[in-house]
């Protein structure tokens, strides 16, 4: 039973359009963040939010944007998509600093053409 | 820099005992994560040390020499739902999570 929803599931884009990637959590966590995978990759982080009215940029930031206006909603907007923002978009959540542990969404799998 | 190092693939067989290591580098250190992946799902939680010493769970355990950078996983009474890959990920001094690449486990018969 997922806590913490991505949609679309899959997305096929062509080059130069704006897209939304939507994230949800009903856990009433703080702290969200977005990150990219690639294949045999490490994860890389793009946004991160301590809670609402709080974003902050990590180290894939550019090109993209977040908004934190709901606790429970973390949208990350490409402004114009390139066949390079193709990958693997994960949405986390976590309560706290300690020893809790990151909740990953399904992920959006992207494919820019 | 902060570097993370993990074996990129390992072989194992059902019913063995298997351990993934994990060496990092990194600013200041406030825990270690393992999480498990399995292909084209999302990373889910295993296992937390901030310890020195040995964490055990069920089939799993995990170990963490904070003097020498280093935790290991130990996967026990493999079974081919095993087969993911497994994802070292240490929380910095800012708090901030970094990750390794993962190591693929293939699990045979």
């Amino acid at each position: 039973e997922a806590d913490i929803y991505q949609t679309p599931r899959y997305l096929v884009i062509g080059t130069g359009k704006k897209i939304t990637l939507e994230c949800s959590q009903t856990m009433g966590h703080d702290k969200m963040y977005w990150y990219q995978q690639d294949p045999g990759m490490e994860l890389h982080l793009i946004h991160y939010s301590y809670g609402v009215n709080s974003t902050e940029k990590g180290d894939l930031s550019s090109e993209s944007t977040v908004s934190r206006i709901r606790t429970e909603h973390f949208p990350l907007t490409l402004e114009s998509a390139r066949p390079s923002h193709t990958s693997q978009y994960l949405c986390a959540s976590s309560p706290g600093w300690d020893a809790s542990p990151l909740h990953f969404g399904n992920g959006t799998r992207l494919t820019v053409t | 820099g902060q570097n993370i190092d993990q074996p990129t693939e390992m072989t194992a067989t059902e019913g063995a005992i298997v351990q993934i290591n994990c060496t990092y580098q990194t600013s200041g250190f406030n825990g270690l994560f393992w999480y498990q992946q399995h292909a084209g799902e999302a990373p889910t939680f295993l296992s937390y040390n901030v310890l020195d010493g040995l964490e055990e769970k069920g089939r799993f355990s995990s170990f963490l020499s904070r003097s020498k950078g280093y935790s290991y996983l130990l996967l026990k009474e493999l079974q081919m739902k095993d087969s993911a890959s497994y994802l070292c990920a240490v929380r910095d001094s800012n708090y901030q999570l970094i990750w390794g690449a993962g190591t693929k486990l293939i699990i045979k018969p």
